[in-house]
């Protein structure tokens, strides 16, 4: 157990519609990465926060945002589902900003219909 | 539980023997590469990491090498347990301001008795 929980666990929903993936970092850790893990593109990473603030924006599309709040929870909201956000989300957490050392949550399987 | 679904290569091993993954990776850059497990169902797990100045690093029945010169690097498991069945991915990671890990495509292990 990595110490990072992510709920749901799984998701199925329609498109079009619209949904929120939540995380809970490790104790003690203030950044969040999350990824998206797809059956064509393995693991991409999609955004970055640390203690509150974005930090770094990878392969994220604009119908998709993200915040961090005060407690270091993380959201991931995903807008105008397509068939193609059918994937694994994860969210990752670190102690710091500038780390490799990153810690995966169990992730959550997003299913568009 | 759930299994990654990705298209993958296989490697199929018996048990006892000695497992070699390999990964290529394209950014000179890069200051660590960093191996991952990841089960079906699970989230990615860290393995081992190994820092670009380093040729080889070892482990708890894991090693990591590293060759700069053609961009390569493996991950062996020595005496190869069904406890290894995983999909591996190796990571690259800059450091800097954005702490992006950038995964490969990875490698399914499959374990035979």
């Amino acid at each position: 157990d990595s110490g990072v929980t992510q709920t749901p666990k799984h998701l199925i929903t329609a498109t079009g519609q619209r949904v929120t993936l939540r995380c809970s970092p490790r104790s003690g850790d203030l950044s969040v990465y999350w990824y998206q893990q797809s059956l064509d593109q393995g693991l991409q990473f999609l955004i970055q926060y640390y203690n509150g603030e974005e930090r770094a924006k990878g392969n994220i599309l604009e119908r998709f945002s993200a915040q961090q709040f005060p407690d270091l929870h993380s959201e991931l909201n995903l807008s105008s589902l397509e068939l193609g956000d059918s994937a694994l989300y994860f969210c990752a957490s670190s102690v710091d900003q500038t780390t490799y050392e990153q810690y995966f949550g169990p992730g959550t399987r997003l299913t568009v219909t | 539980g759930e299994s990654v679904g990705l298209h993958l290569p296989t490697l199929s091993v018996q048990e006892g023997d000695n497992s070699i993954i390999n990964c290529a990776y394209s950014n000179s850059a890069s200051d660590y590469f960093i191996w991952y497990k990841q089960e079906s169902g699970k989230g990615p797990q860290f393995i081992i990491d190994i820092r670009s100045n380093m040729d080889k690093r070892q482990g708890q029945r894991v090693t990591v090498l590293l060759n700069k010169t053609v961009k390569h690097l493996s991950l062996q498991i020595a005496a190869t347990q069904p406890g290894d069945s995983a999909v591996y991915f190796c990571a690259d990671f800059v450091t800097g301001t954005a702490s992006k890990l950038t995964f490969g495509t990875g490698t399914r292990l499959q374990v035979t008795l």
